[in-house]
C-alpha cells in the first residue's frame, strides 16, 4: 500500500466545474502540501499545511482553496475549474521531528487533471 | 530571478560518463539543500539531502557553496537507470520546499 495516496488518479472535466482532489497518508507525518507540475515550469508550490487547520499559500494559491482537517487527510479545491489549471498535481507529506531542516518531503503518485 | 535556476539540459551522455549539474538559488536564508530525482511521469523522490561540507552516496556526490549560493551533483559512471530528471531544491527555515526546473539527464549505451 501507497504511504501517500492521492485520488483521483486522472480526471477530465469541463470548464466552470468543481473538482476536489484528496490525499490521504498513512506516514503520521504533521506536514502535508499540494503542488502542480507543467511542462517547462517545474513543481510550483499551491499550498501547505503544517498541522491541522493550518494553511499556507505556496507560489500559485490563485484559483485554490485547501482543507487539513485531520492530520492524515489534505485535499485540494478547484472552485470554478479552468483551462490553464490543467496540469498534474502532487500531494507531498513530511514529518517535523525528523532530520530538522533536512525532513526530505514523500510524495504521492500524482494526480493528472485535464481542464475542457 | 527564480529562486532556484538550474541548467537547462538536456545532457545526453554514454554510459560510464561522469557528469555534473549545476544549480543556484537567490534567497541566502535558504537552510537546507536537496537533490531529487524525477522519472518520466512519475512522482520526484529524494536522491540526497546536500551538506555544507559536501557528501557523497555511492557514484553520487552533492556539493554547496553558500557563499556563491551555488548546490552541484556529479555522477560517476553513469549508468542506464540514472536516466531521469533532477531537481535540485532548497528550503528556509519554516517553509515548504522549493523546487528548481530541473535538468534532464540520458544515457545512452
Amino acid at each position: 500500500d501507497a504511504d501517500v495516496t492521492q485520488t483521483p488518479r486522472n480526471r477530465i472535466t469541463k470548464t466552470g466545474k468543481r473538482i476536489m482532489l484528496e490525499c490521504s497518508q498513512t506516514k503520521g507525518h504533521d506536514r502535508m502540501y499540494w503542488y502542480r507540475q507543467d511542462p517547462g515550469l517545474g513543481l510550483r508550490l499551491i499550498y501547505y499545511s503544517f498541522d491541522v487547520k493550518d494553511i499556507n499559500k505556496g507560489e500559485i494559491s490563485d484559483g485554490y482553496s485547501v482543507s487539513r482537517q485531520a492530520q492524515a487527510k489534505f485535499s485540494l479545491s478547484l472552485e470554478s475549474a479552468i483551462p490553464n489549471q490543467t496540469a498534474l498535481y502532487f500531494c507531498a507529506t513530511s514529518d517535523s521531528r525528523q532530520g530538522g531542516n533536512n525532513q526530505p518531503q514523500h510524495f504521492g503518485d500524482g494526480t493528472r487533471l485535464s481542464i475542457l | 530571478r527564480k529562486e532556484v535556476e538550474q541548467d537547462p539540459g538536456p545532457f545526453n551522455v554514454p554510459e560510464g560518463a561522469t557528469v555534473a549539474f549545476n544549480c543556484t538559488y537567490s534567497n541566502s536564508a535558504s537552510q537546507s539543500f536537496f537533490w531529487y530525482r524525477q522519472d518520466c511521469r512519475k512522482e520526484p523522490k529524494l536522491l540526497m539531502s546536500v551538506y555544507s561540507s559536501g557528501n557523497e552516496d555511492g557514484r553520487f556526490t552533492a556539493q554547496l557553496n553558500r557563499a556563491s549560493q551555488y548546490i552541484s551533483l556529479l555522477i560517476r559512471d553513469s549508468k542506464l537507470s540514472d536516466s531521469a530528471t533532477y531537481l535540485c531544491v532548497v528550503r528556509k527555515a519554516g517553509t515548504a520546499l522549493i523546487f528548481g526546473k530541473g535538468t534532464t539527464l540520458s544515457v545512452s549505451s
